[in-house]
């Protein structure tokens, strides 16, 4: 079992759909980030957590530190949102460790 | 303010060959780190670098090394290469680690033919 679970592992929506992608871990974390890679492979750092809960435009990210839970909500999704999303975590002993991504596309 | 910059973008080698691999990282930033993203194993830590110190390691073989420059700038060095590192190999920059946003570059993607 992976140490970083997301889910869904694709998806794919309609213009102006409200997107939630998850990210669970098995592992204590000092930290948790969440990405954004687009076609080509160039990566965007989008938020960097420790607790709570982060707003930038229309991107949303939450954590749980006890049940080990976070989630990337996107509001009214736009077709430039298609990307890649991963979610790495910094464990205890400063390894990271990255989910499998999740593959969004949205359609006009 | 100047991106992340790797070069090569892209390389092709054979087996048994060795590559070296660049990142200049944003101006100010001390911290580099190494990434390896394959289909199959998606992304991977190498190593970080911090003011020309390793500070972190990954779980990949010792054909792996790199080191970091006075000025930040970092190289990554991958010796007798194999079919399975073939891959996008990503840099990251940041003041002090990854407590603080990650900049990352394009990436060197690398054929092994």
């Amino acid at each position: 079992k992976n140490e970083v679970e997301q889910s869904p592992q694709n998806l794919t929506a309609q213009e102006g759909e409200f997107i939630t992608i998850n990210c669970s871990y098995s592992v204590g974390i000092s930290a948790l980030h969440w990405l954004q890679q687009h076609p080509g492979g160039g990566i965007v750092s989008l938020f960097m957590l420790s607790s709570g809960k982060k707003k930038h435009g229309r991107l949303i990210a939450t954590i749980n530190i006890q049940e080990k839970h976070s989630s990337l909500h996107i509001t009214a999704s736009h077709p430039r949102d298609s990307a890649v999303y991963i979610c790495a975590v910094r464990n205890n002993t400063d390894k990271l460790i990255f989910g499998t991504g999740t593959r969004l596309q949205v359609f006009p | 303010k100047a991106g992340v910059t790797q070069t090569p973008r892209y390389l092709i080698k054979t087996r048994g060959q060795q590559v070296t691999l660049s990142c200049s990282p944003i101006s100010g930033h001390r911290s580099v780190s190494w990434y390896q993203q394959t289909p199959g194993q998606g992304l991977q830590f190498l190593f970080e670098y911090f003011s020309e110190t390793q500070r972190n390691k990954g779980n990949f073989p010792g054909r792996f090394s790199g080191r970091q420059f006075s000025n930040s700038r970092s190289e990554m060095n991958v010796s007798t290469l194999e079919l399975g590192d073939s891959a996008l190999y990503l840099c990251a920059s940041s003041f002090s680690g990854w407590g603080q946003p990650q900049h990352f570059g394009d990436g060197t993607r690398l054929s092994i033919l």
